[in-house]
């Protein structure tokens, strides 16, 4: 069980807007710890897609933007494109734990 | 440009003990944490521990304390992580990244992974 929650799959067709949510608590998104989100696509390493809540870095395309609110943040995909498709992961820090924490990951289908 | 190389494959027997290596380049290395993050074949990612790139000090995953060990050569800008008595359930790609700490800053770069076969 992973402390921030995430949806297992979430789909849609080419063009369109998806979004990730990742939920947390009060000790982790919640206490203002910055939330990243990455990238994996199949037999790769994951790579940063999203940090510090809403930043891309170079090279990332502005299709993907990150937002957050309370004790839950939200990666989205407009423009769904064929190479969109991989695992995406949410991380924070969680203070109680003191401990690095993941989302258990969302996987993304392009129909 | 930013590199973390990180040694081959392994084939250990349960019981035995693992010591992955991390060569990093293209940074200053005492400027930056580093940590370990490990992911099951099929499964999530899981953070194991990270070390302080100008300290030293090191901060563990509960579930893994007492079994791994996080240590760095600043000689050579190399990272190491050392997992001991092996599971099964240890089987995995075990991946260095530069990043960590209790600010809670993310992981900009990732080595290639180490995959971890534990089995008789």
């Amino acid at each position: 069980q992973s402390v921030l929650t995430q949806p297992p799959s979430v789909s849609g067709a080419p063009g369109q807007r998806v979004t990730i949510s990742c939920t947390g608590s009060s000790s982790n998104i919640g206490a203002g710890f910055p939330v990243h989100w990455y990238q994996q696509l199949p037999g790769a390493a994951p790579k940063v897609l999203i940090y510090g809540n809403t930043n891309r870095p170079s090279g990332v395309p502005d299709r993907f933007s990150g937002s957050k609110s309370g004790t839950s943040a939200s990666l989205a995909i407009s423009g769904l494109q064929v190479e969109d498709e991989a695992d995406y992961y949410c991380q924070s820090y969680d203070s109680s734990l003191s401990e690095v924490v993941f989302g258990g990951g969302t996987k993304v289908t392009v129909l | 440009q930013v590199q973390l190389v990180q040694s081959g494959a392994e084939v250990k027997e349960p019981g035995a003990s693992v010591k992955v290596s991390c060569k990093a380049s293209g940074y200053t290395f005492t400027r930056y944490d580093v940590s370990w993050v490990r992911q099951a074949p099929g499964q999530g990612l899981e953070w194991m521990g990270w070390i302080s790139g100008s300290k030293g000090t090191t901060n563990y995953a509960q579930k893994f304390q007492g079994r791994v060990t996080v240590t760095t050569d600043t000689s050579t800008t190399t990272a190491y992580m050392d997992l001991r008595s092996l599971r099964s359930d240890d089987t995995a790609v075990y991946y260095c990244v530069r990043g960590g700490g209790s600010t809670g800053q993310g992981f900009d770069y990732w080595g290639q992974g180490t995959l971890v076969t534990v089995s008789s």
